[in-house]
């Protein structure tokens, strides 16, 4: 079946690094912009990156630019979240998300609206 | 930036009875390109509505949305116990930077 699996998250202190992975399977992983969405506890969803299907194109909201990277490896099935210089306020649930695509009349639409979210992995950051 | 402020923070229904969740932004969302999702504790969001009122894969037909430009509606025609949640807002009509509301808890009275 469709399904994204996060994996990486844990405990680190401020200023240190952390990768995070989300593997994709049971859908055409190279076909599908993917995105990362984070979730503090207790409080409300946050978008956090995006990157084309083939990796041409990224975008970042403006509280991780220049210091988080997505990345992705389409032989592996495979999304990385590289976190850079961690933050307390980066302390959050992130969960990776597959954009929506339907079919027209033999036309494929994306829509920036997520369908498939993984399970979601936990990034504390505190000394 | 697209702001999206729902409303109300919280609902407080019984089943059975019909609920109305709103999402008003602070500019207009371009082609109604507006999502909404179901969160329930410890688990991840479940995509219920995109284009403001196609319903997604699997979702019952007593979810629907509506509304174009800034307001935008969710309604549940007669709640099941399995409802009650929290509901967010999504716009991506400024793609591909998304936003989402803060949340509507839709609570059991």
């Amino acid at each position: 079946q469709v399904q994204l699996v996060e994996s990486g998250g844990g405990v680190v202190q401020p200023g240190r690094s952390l990768r995070l992975s989300c593997a994709a399977s049971g859908f055409t992983f190279s076909s599908y912009g993917m995105h990362w969405v984070r979730q503090a506890p207790g409080k409300g969803l946050e978008w956090v990156a995006v990157i084309s299907y083939d990796g041409s194109n990224k975008y970042y909201a403006d509280s991780v630019k220049g210091r988080f990277t997505i990345s992705r490896d389409n032989s592996k099935n495979t999304l990385y979240l590289q976190m850079n210089s961690l933050r307390a306020e980066d302390t959050a649930v992130y969960y990776c998300a597959k954009v929506t695509q339907i079919t027209i009349f033999g036309v494929v639409i994306t829509y920036d609206a997520f369908d498939i979210w993984g399970q979601g992995t936990m990034v504390t950051v505190s000394s | 930036e697209i702001v999206l402020t729902q409303s109300p923070g919280t609902l407080s229904l019984s089943p059975g009875e019909r609920a109305t969740l709103s999402c008003r932004a602070s500019q207009s969302v371009s082609s109604s390109y507006l999502a909404w999702y179901q969160q329930k504790p410890g688990q991840a969001p479940r995509l219920l509505i995109y284009g403001a009122s196609s319903r997604a894969t699997g979702i019952p037909d007593r979810f629907s949305g509506s509304g174009s430009g800034t307001d935008f509606t969710l309604t549940i025609s007669r709640l099941e116990p399995e409802d009650f949640a929290v509901y967010y807002c999504q716009q991506y009509g400024s793609s591909p930077y998304v936003t989402f509301g803060q949340g509507t808890k839709l609570e059991i009275k």
